[in-house]
């Protein structure tokens, strides 16, 4: 069984840099699938931020490409996200998936980013 | 990018009905690559459908989809009160996911 478990600040101050990882168990990051973040606002609906395969391709959110990057770590059998120039608007709960043969069947429990001075 | 409108935006049914819960995309979707996911309050989403039609490990058989092209649809039959929840149906497409913005399901 796959785990999957976000870690990181959960307030950063606003113009600050986001920093996320997600810590993969039970399964290797280096297996055919794509390791993706995801995140929801309060009270509001999920928004794809960005993948990463193994080989370290990546694909972001157009709308979020220029602030967003992802990176992999093998070795720990993790991924990370990281995040710049936050505002308010990038409040939200941030999950991490795997996206194996067309879905998103492992989610991490998700954690709560607050931007706020 | 790809569009998803789910409808209703909520839905307020009784148990023992039938949920029937459209998304409809603003350009056709793979069928292989349209998903549905329940998420409960303070939980992550979890996957029920994949594939348009396909059940996830452990979905029991009241929960069904269908669809094609622009078109799709999510089914349960038999409503229990544990279905409360938001369900939101994803697609990818062209190195891209988009979901829906969720239809909320209430028991009554």
């Amino acid at each position: 069984q796959v785990q999957l478990q976000e870690s990181g600040p959960g307030l950063v101050k606003p113009s600050g840099t986001l920093s996320l990882t997600c810590a993969v168990s039970g399964g290797s990051i280096s297996s055919s699938d794509w390791w993706s973040w995801v995140r929801q606002p309060p009270g509001k609906g999920l928004e794809w931020i960005g993948e990463i395969y193994p080989s370290g391709s990546v694909n972001y959110n157009p709308s979020l490409k220029s602030r967003v990057t992802i990176s992999v770590d093998k070795s720990k059998n993790q991924f990370s996200l990281r995040l710049s120039s936050v505002t308010a608007a990038d409040t939200a709960v941030y999950y991490c998936a795997r996206f194996h043969t067309g879905r998103f069947d492992y989610w991490g429990q998700g954690t709560l980013v607050t931007v706020s001075s | 990018e790809i569009v998803l409108t789910q409808s209703p935006g909520t839905l307020s049914l009784s148990p023992g009905e039938r949920a029937t819960l459209s998304c409809r995309a603003s350009q056709s979707v793979t069928s292989a690559y349209l998903g549905w996911y329940q998420q409960k309050p303070g939980q992550a989403p979890r996957l029920l459908i994949f594939a348009t039609s396909s059940r996830a490990t452990g979905i029991p058989d009241r929960f069904s989809g269908s669809g094609s092209g622009t078109d799709f649809t999510l089914t349960i039959s038999r409503l229990e009160p544990e279905d409360s929840a938001v369900y939101y149906c994803q697609q990818y497409g062209s190195s891209m996911y988009t979901f829906g913005q969720g239809t909320k399901l209430e028991i009554k």
